[in-house]
């Protein structure tokens, strides 16, 4: 049962364009999320994340915003640059077990120069 | 400073066999995670360790696979008799909390012939 779900495999998008990334999830009692970068034959690196008490959190080129009542979480990455072409994963941790974090499938992103 | 490593990279065993995949995170982290990540899907959790307490094993797939964590550094995640389906990526990461973003590593590649 896939609790955090993408349903975008791929995405591509033009360089300087804005890139969005969408994320859904079943569970209320998640509380905190995170997106993660992957390029290939390399590990996840975390990029940005956001509790539940938030509705928005921006670093840099970076936003993750947060619709609870949707479920919805997105990132949204401006302006896009080649280098961010990589798979983006979401991730979301359960309240009261705090331990396990459940991912999505991840999108691939393509930035075209 | 270093990353979370993992040997071997690559790991090729024919089933039935047994083997062993090591990951080092990075010095002072206290938690760490095993997940492994089969063709097409997430990251399924798999083991949490965090500190001297007893290990997370909820997401263990099956009794053949253990995890172990010396001295509160090393991990050891061991599939006994392994079969065609326990090849993916098995992916290892620290942090220094439960609530704290996760530092991946590399990966192993598992694949079961």
């Amino acid at each position: 049962d896939q609790q955090v779900k993408q349903n975008s495999p791929s995405l591509s998008v033009q360089e300087g364009r804005i890139s969005i990334l969408n994320c859904d999830y079943t569970n209320s009692m998640f509380d905190y999320f995170l997106w993660y970068k992957k390029y290939p034959a390399e590990g996840p690196t975390f990029l940005i994340s956001i509790s539940s008490i938030k509705d928005k959190n921006e670093d840099g080129r970076f936003t993750v915003f947060l619709n609870k009542s949707a479920k919805h979480l997105s990132l949204h990455i401006v302006p896009s640059q080649p280098g961010d072409s990589a798979v983006y994963f979401c991730a979301a941790r359960e309240r009261d077990t705090g331990n396990q974090f459940y991912f999505g499938t991840g999108t691939s992103l393509t930035v075209i120069p | 400073g270093a990353g979370v490593s993992q040997s071997p990279s690559n790991k090729v065993t024919e089933k039935g066999k047994d083997v062993e995949l090591r990951c080092d995170p990075i010095s002072g982290h206290t938690a760490l995670y095993w997940y492994r990540q089969s063709l097409g899907q997430g990251l399924e959790f798999l083991i949490y360790f965090q500190g001297n307490s007893a290990p997370d094993k909820s997401g263990l797939p099956s009794d053949r696979f253990s995890a172990e964590r010396t001295g509160g550094s090393v991990s050891t995640l061991t599939i006994q008799r392994t079969q065609q389906e326990d090849s993916a990526v098995y992916l290892c990461a620290s942090s220094l909390g439960w609530n704290r973003e996760q530092y991946f590593g590399p990966g192993t590649r598992l694949t079961v012939t």
